[in-house]
């Protein structure tokens, strides 16, 4: 079956513009994690959403960052004026439930100019 | 709060030989569990290996088998008879076996970068 699907692969975009990235989970999948992994380091906790549950939000950076998932099912991660720094590949994963493995996708590399 | 540490930023094998990375973590919770993931040039993290920290049976897949140690907190990777395609990075990540936002979340470590020689 189909795996979790990110898109876009890649988005370059000015400093200061709103960038939205897409996650569509595996299907059936309750939960959705967003990391961000900045180059050449691991992987760095964002958001968590699981059922109709208020999701995790401990990991977000700042005000800046923030990310829906609609239906339970596809999550959008929207960075609002974005900075150098935000410069990193974005990967989404879901899983059946908390406690099972997680799959990813191939990640969203975002570039600000 | 939990941390993982990869001491080695890179590492290199000889294909068909064995190699072991390192990771160690630190955490004062009793139960958790462990994994580790390769991440290949494709971006996408896959599931290499896990262990329940519970269980005292190192966990082993076909050539991937880990050497847990609870009370050292250490929990390497070795790879037997390395393959051209094992060639990526791998990265040991720690997840809490508690039911709350603690538990949402792996924890990874900075990574190691296998290369594999022909």
């Amino acid at each position: 079956g189909a795996g979790v699907s990110q898109s876009p692969s890649n988005k370059v975009t000015e400093k200061g513009k709103d960038v939205e990235l897409r996650c569509d989970p595996i299907s059936g999948h309750t939960a959705l994690y967003w990391y961000r992994q900045s180059l050449g380091q691991g992987l760095e906790f964002l958001i968590y959403f699981q059922g109709n549950s208020a999701p995790d939000k401990s990991g977000l950076p700042s005000d800046r960052f923030s990310a829906e998932r609609t239906g339970g099912s596809v999550s959008t991660l929207t960075i609002q004026r974005t900075q150098q720094e935000d410069s990193a590949v974005y990967l989404c994963a879901s899983s059946w439930a908390q406690d099972s493995p997680l799959h990813f996708g191939n990640g969203t590399r975002l570039t600000v100019t | 709060a939990q941390t993982v540490t990869q001491s080695q930023p890179e590492m290199s094998v000889q294909e068909a030989e064995t190699v072991t990375l390192s990771c160690t973590y630190d955490t004062s919770e009793s139960d958790y569990y462990l994994f580790w993931y390769k991440q290949p040039p494709s971006r996408q993290m896959i599931l290499v290996i896990r262990q329940e920290a519970y269980k005292q049976q190192n966990a082993t897949e076909n050539r991937f088998s880990v050497n847990f140690q609870k009370a050292a907190k250490s929990f390497s990777l070795k790879i037997s008879d390395s393959q051209l395609g094992d060639a990526a990075m791998y990265f040991c990540a720690y997840r809490s076996a508690m039911n709350n936002n603690a538990g949402n979340m792996l924890t990874f470590g900075g990574g190691t970068r296998l290369m594999v020689k022909p």
